[in-house]
């Protein structure tokens, strides 16, 4: 079946480095994706998004990679810092069919 | 401002017991969506409604129930027949079925 996943389910970084967060997906029909973020009680929140014509998509401290032929996606975090720490995920929209596929989570855990 | 708004934010049921998840959004999206999320997992699709009195059952329909009277409201009712209820419910709304905008979730415990 169509999945979408994340290779580790967890991430620890020093304040300061570089975080990167890598996501698999299955259906090589998707045409767009993104990453969110979820800090702990709360609903998840937008970070970046691209589309299947894009490579890379650069926002703020924030870099979506997306990789067509072995189909994944990656969202590299510069100079993580400790509010970042919180679950990321990336969703695989699917507009025609109505609904869309996440993986299920990275917890991103930040130290000082 | 425009938002979506979940209530409440932590729910208790008791054994068959059912219990209605609020969620209305000023935001004049179509679509809206209910998501489970458990622990450790990511959202998986209860139902969602691309339109005002019409919805479509998700990959975890069963044991939920909805209505879309009007576009700014979706309320999911979890009943008896959900044998595993206590999860963390989050709706979603969206324009066009690109972007989605979330609720803050509601936490629902079985007791």
């Amino acid at each position: 079946g169509e999945s979408v996943g994340l290779h580790l389910p967890t991430l620890s970084v020093q304040e300061g480095d570089n975080s990167i967060i890598n996501c698999a997906y299955s259906n090589s029909a998707s045409d767009y994706f993104i990453w969110y973020k979820q800090e702990s009680g709360k609903g998840p929140q937008f970070i970046i998004d691209i589309r299947s014509n894009m490579d890379k998509r650069q926002g703020q401290r924030v870099t979506v990679l997306l990789n067509k032929t072995v189909k994944h996606l990656s969202l590299q975090i510069a100079a993580t810092q400790p509010g970042d720490s919180a679950v990321y995920f990336c969703a695989e929209i699917r507009p025609n069919a109505g609904k869309s596929t996440f993986g299920d989570g990275t917890t991103l855990t930040v130290k000082p | 401002d425009g938002g979506i708004t979940q209530s409440p934010k932590y729910l208790f049921r008791k054994e068959g017991q059912n219990v209605t998840l609020s969620c209305e959004q000023n935001l004049n999206h179509d679509a809206m969506y209910w998501y489970r999320q458990d622990p450790g997992q990511g959202l998986r699709l209860i139902y969602y409604s691309q339109i005002v009195n019409d919805f479509q059952k998700g990959d975890i329909a069963e044991g939920y129930s909805v209505s879309r009277e009007k576009k700014e409201s979706f309320p999911l009712t979890v009943t008896s027949a959900q044998k595993n209820p206590t999860a963390f419910y989050l709706c979603a709304s969206s324009p066009d079925s690109y972007g989605y905008t979330f609720g803050s979730g509601t936490r629902l415990t079985v007791v």
